[in-house]
């Protein structure tokens, strides 16, 4: 089966610092997310993207935070200035196609961000 | 938003069937059923959809009523792999991809 890739699969960074997560969607997927996990809460929105552009986005997704597709592969989130409460799981997901409800989506394993 | 509740776990030995149920009382006619399944430290990962009646696949079967207000993942004979948190979430028709998940059913199977 097909995967989402999502590098790297642990970044510890300083409070202040710019963080790059990196994840690779499915090659014929067209539309891409970024969810979070905080340890032991729920999975949340983060945003979605489609054509370049973001289709939407959560409360969570600030200034702080935005999102490049750069080439014909790669899907990036970048936080400008990490803080503590940044500290989370970052899943990237895609999906082939947005299905009214039905869309299934593929998620990678994740990107454990922990800030100091 | 349709909100959904469902068992915060269930403990299930190998081999037997594992029924979770989920209400959703304020589900809209353009929303859809759908179950994922998490293991510790990974993403969730896509078990089964449907609207109403019956759907099964390979990994589950899906039993949703015809006034759609819940829903039953059928896990068949589980296995120790089965371990796991099961989300129930309904996906509004319109939705750009935006899952909400909740806290999920965490099943654990023992031998």
């Amino acid at each position: 089966e097909p995967e989402v890739t999502q590098t790297p699969s642990h970044q510890v960074t300083q409070m202040g610092q710019e963080v790059i997560l990196r994840c690779v969607p499915i090659s014929n997927h067209l539309y891409f997310y970024w969810y979070r996990q905080i340890l032991g809460q729920k999975v949340e929105f983060l945003v979605s993207f489609y054509n370049n552009e973001i289709s939407e986005k959560s409360e969570i997704f600030d200034d702080q935070f935005s999102v490049e597709r750069p080439d014909g592969s790669n899907f990036t989130l970048k936080i400008r200035s990490t803080k503590l409460e940044d500290s989370a799981m970052y899943f990237c997901a895609s999906s082939r196609s947005r299905g009214q409800g039905r869309e299934k989506l593929f998620f990678g394993s994740g990107t454990q961000l922990s800030v100091l | 938003l349709a909100k959904t509740t469902q068992p915060i776990s269930m403990d299930s030995y190998e081999g037997q069937e594992v029924n979770i149920t989920c209400s959703h009382n304020n589900i809209a006619t353009n929303d859809y059923i759908t179950w994922y399944q998490q293991f510790p430290s990974q993403g969730p990962r896509f078990i089964i959809q449907g609207y109403k009646t019956k759907v099964t696949n390979e990994v589950a079967s899906l039993f949703i009523p015809a006034d759609r207000k819940s829903s039953t993942l059928s896990l068949p004979r589980v296995s120790l792999s089965d371990t796991a948190v099961y989300y129930c979430l309904v996906v509004q028709g319109d939705s750009w991809g935006k899952l909400q998940f909740g806290a999920g059913t965490q099943v654990v199977v023992t031998p």
